[in-house]
């Protein structure tokens, strides 16, 4: 059964600073890999999605990476700002008909001014 | 606005009290699902649907059942909850199958006294 793990659980970080999110996976056979972002009490907002061909995908000041035969992505956040205090999720899709979301505990961030 | 809703927002409600909990998207897609995201357990996916009159099981079904009778509207419905169903249900659809990314909808906080 696929399992996702996110380290940290949890990033305190001084604004302007770059930081990478990690999240890895235990099946390699994925068809892609979907990085979202939380806000207390809201819902997901799609950030990232890599399929599994690609080897990153970048907006704006984020970059995601796909290393699938290590089952590893990271999220780069450049220059960090308050803003991005979130809640980082990163899921992956498996490699098969079906269409089932396996998710990461999230990393919880906190940018402080 | 391209967008999944979901209603209510909130729910405090007793045990064995049948509700349903609604979802619509407005993007024609053939794809929707719902999970619940509990504290330590991360978000996991209880039901979803790959297009009308067909739906099939998540991760964790027990105790809900779903129907797609019409592409846009995905209801939730919980026969007689019990306290271990209180959590944050979130909606979700995507346009097609694995490879399109999946928009979330805002949220339901369900309390099951």
């Amino acid at each position: 059964k696929q399992e996702v793990t996110q380290i940290p659980a949890a990033l305190s970080v001084p604004e302007g600073e770059n930081l990478v999110l990690n999240c890895s996976f235990t099946d390699s056979a994925i068809y892609n890999l979907q990085w979202f972002r939380q806000d207390p009490g809201k819902g997901l907002t799609s950030l990232l999605l890599i399929q599994s061909s690609q080897r990153e995908q970048t907006s704006g000041r984020l970059n995601a990476s796909l290393d699938k035969s290590s089952g590893r992505s990271t999220l780069y956040i450049a220059a960090s700002q308050p803003g991005d205090s979130a809640t980082y999720l990163c899921a992956v899709r498996p490699d098969n008909a079906g269409n089932m979301l396996t998710f990461g505990g999230g990393t919880r961030l906190m940018v402080k001014p | 606005e391209a967008q999944v809703t979901q209603n209510p927002r909130y729910l405090i409600t007793v045990t064995g009290k049948k509700l349903t909990v609604t979802c619509s998207q407005n993007m024609n897609h053939e794809y929707m699902s719902w999970y619940r995201q509990d504290p330590g357990l991360g978000l996991r996916q209880i039901y979803y649907s790959m297009n009308v009159e067909v739906t099939d099981k998540g991760d964790v079904p027990e105790g809900y059942k779903v129907s797609r009778k019409e592409k846009r509207n995905f209801p939730l419905i919980l026969e007689s909850p019990s306290p271990n169903q209180t959590s944050l249900y979130f909606c979700a659809s995507s346009f097609g199958r694995a490879i399109n990314e999946q928009y979330f909808g805002p949220g339901t906080r369900l309390t099951v006294t």
